[in-house]
């Protein structure tokens, strides 16, 4: 099981904000990215070091990470976001469990 | 642009073996790590480990210690894994994936699907 803590399901109206959590013990403290994996394919990273996007990921998306809490919002949800999200940090020490959560599906209603 | 393609699907059998492939393509290959990552059936994304492609340093998540081997090729810019002594429980999609600092993964392989299956 991940010591990261994703609700394993969030379900928003097209054009409406999803907002996904990631908890953590001082997750704050690290850098914290986000990929969306959807079925079939490869993970796609959306979010990294807590707030920066890679070129070609809309700006709808965005990410915060404030003590022990990592966010990742969706604005203006479209049915293409319909997809599994999954934090990632990197712990340099005991067993690497927390590297990522448990994943979110969010389902555009 | 940036690739990372790997080697095709495979039906292992308990005990066996497995050696996945990642080549990559169209970036400095000294320049970043390789790391794989897999997932179970209907499962999450499962860390594996990481291999520097700068000088071979390998971090290895606990729980494939001693089952797992990560290497590079880098006159073929190509990276491998190797799990050793397969049980059904390690049948999964694979994938490799470009770690860059801090410790995130920006471009991925396609997947390599391993079927454990007597």
């Amino acid at each position: 099981s991940s010591v990261l803590t994703q609700p394993p399901s969030v379900s928003v109206a097209p054009g409406k904000t999803a907002t996904i959590t990631c908890g953590g013990d001082n997750i704050g403290t690290k850098s914290v990215h986000w990929y969306q994996q959807k079925p079939g394919q490869a993970p796609v990273l959306v979010i990294y070091s807590d707030t920066d996007r890679p070129s070609g990921i809309p700006e709808r998306f965005s990410g915060s990470n404030s003590r022990n809490t990592a966010t990742l919002t969706i604005s203006r949800v479209e049915a293409a976001d319909e997809a599994d999200y999954y934090c990632q940090v990197w712990a340099d020490s005991g067993d690497h469990r927390e590297v990522f959560g448990g994943g979110t599906k969010l389902t555009v209603l | 642009q940036v690739q990372l393609v790997q080697s095709g699907a495979e039906v292992k059998k308990p005990g066996s073996s497995l050696k996945v492939s990642c080549k990559t393509s169209n970036y400095r290959f000294f320049d970043y790590g390789i790391t794989w990552v897999r997932q179970a059936p209907g499962q999450g994304l499962e860390w594996m480990g990481w291999i520097s492609a700068y000088n071979g340093k390998l971090n290895y998540a606990q729980k494939f210690q001693g089952r797992v081997t990560m290497t590079t090729d880098t006159d073929t810019a190509t990276g491998y894994l190797e799990l050793r002594s397969l049980t059904f429980d390690d049948t999964a999609v694979y994938y490799c994936a470009r770690v860059r600092a801090p410790f995130y993964f920006d471009y991925w392989g396609q997947g390599t699907l391993v079927a454990v299956s007597s």
